[in-house]
């Protein structure tokens, strides 16, 4: 059983294009995270939801937006696509809560975006 | 400000063992974690640590030294598909967790 799926894996557009990527978890967790990986492997965090509450918002471009339709679901949508945003974009889910110890992340496979 | 610091690279030889240390600067502490990532694919968890000590895990072990802002991921008993890259983690007072950028571990027969 998938505990965390992205669709889709690849995903290859047009600078100026809108593009989503779909996360969705069955755990049960409270948490879901995105993340940008960039060309050095270096993971940044870019949105984490409570609840479908938004709870980090790190400095990203307001064209990037996330959306909770429930909370087994975090679904990224990116407006006017620019060359800068290829990258691989991972979703990730943990129990949350306050109780650190359980907070342990789990990752989707990724989805890797391309910007021609 | 909020720092992670861990080597870049390390090469080590199937069979071995192997330490990566991850030294990190955060503003309160709740606990260091270490995944593994091979080359196109998602992080694995692979251990967590908030208390003082060594965890044992198989051929894996984490350390923790809160008080030097230290840790290490001890490797033993290499394997060629041990050969990956290890990212540290620690989370701030806020339970959000703060990347270092990854040390890629080369295994050599």
């Amino acid at each position: 059983d998938t505990a965390v799926s992205q669709t889709p894996k690849y995903l290859v557009t047009q600078m100026g294009n809108d593009k989503s990527i779909k996360c969705e978890q069955n755990l049960g967790h409270d948490t879901m995270y995105w993340y940008k990986q960039d060309s050095k492997k270096f993971l940044k965090i870019m949105f984490s939801y409570n609840n479908k509450e938004l709870i980090i918002n790190e400095t990203v471009p307001n064209r990037f937006s996330p959306k909770s339709p429930d909370k087994a679901h975090l679904n990224l949508h990116i407006n006017s696509l620019e060359l800068g945003d290829s990258a691989v974009y991972f979703c990730a889910s943990s129990q949350g809560g306050t109780e650190p110890f359980t907070d342990t992340q789990y990752f989707g496979p990724g989805t890797r975006l391309t910007v021609l | 400000g909020q720092n992670i610091d861990q080597p870049t690279e390390m090469t080590a030889t199937e069979g071995a063992i192997v330490q990566i240390n991850c030294t990190y600067q955060t503003s309160g502490f709740n606990g260091l974690f270490w995944y593994q990532q091979h080359a196109g694919e998602a992080p694995t968890f692979l251990s967590y640590n908030v208390l003082d000590g060594l965890e044992e895990k198989g051929r894996f072990s984490s350390f923790l030294s809160r008080s030097k802002g230290y840790s290490y991921l001890l490797l033993k008993e290499l394997q060629m598909k041990d050969s990956a890259s290890y990212l540290c983690a620690a989370m701030d007072s806020n339970y959000q967790l703060i990347w270092g950028a990854g040390t890629k571990l080369i295994i050599k027969p």
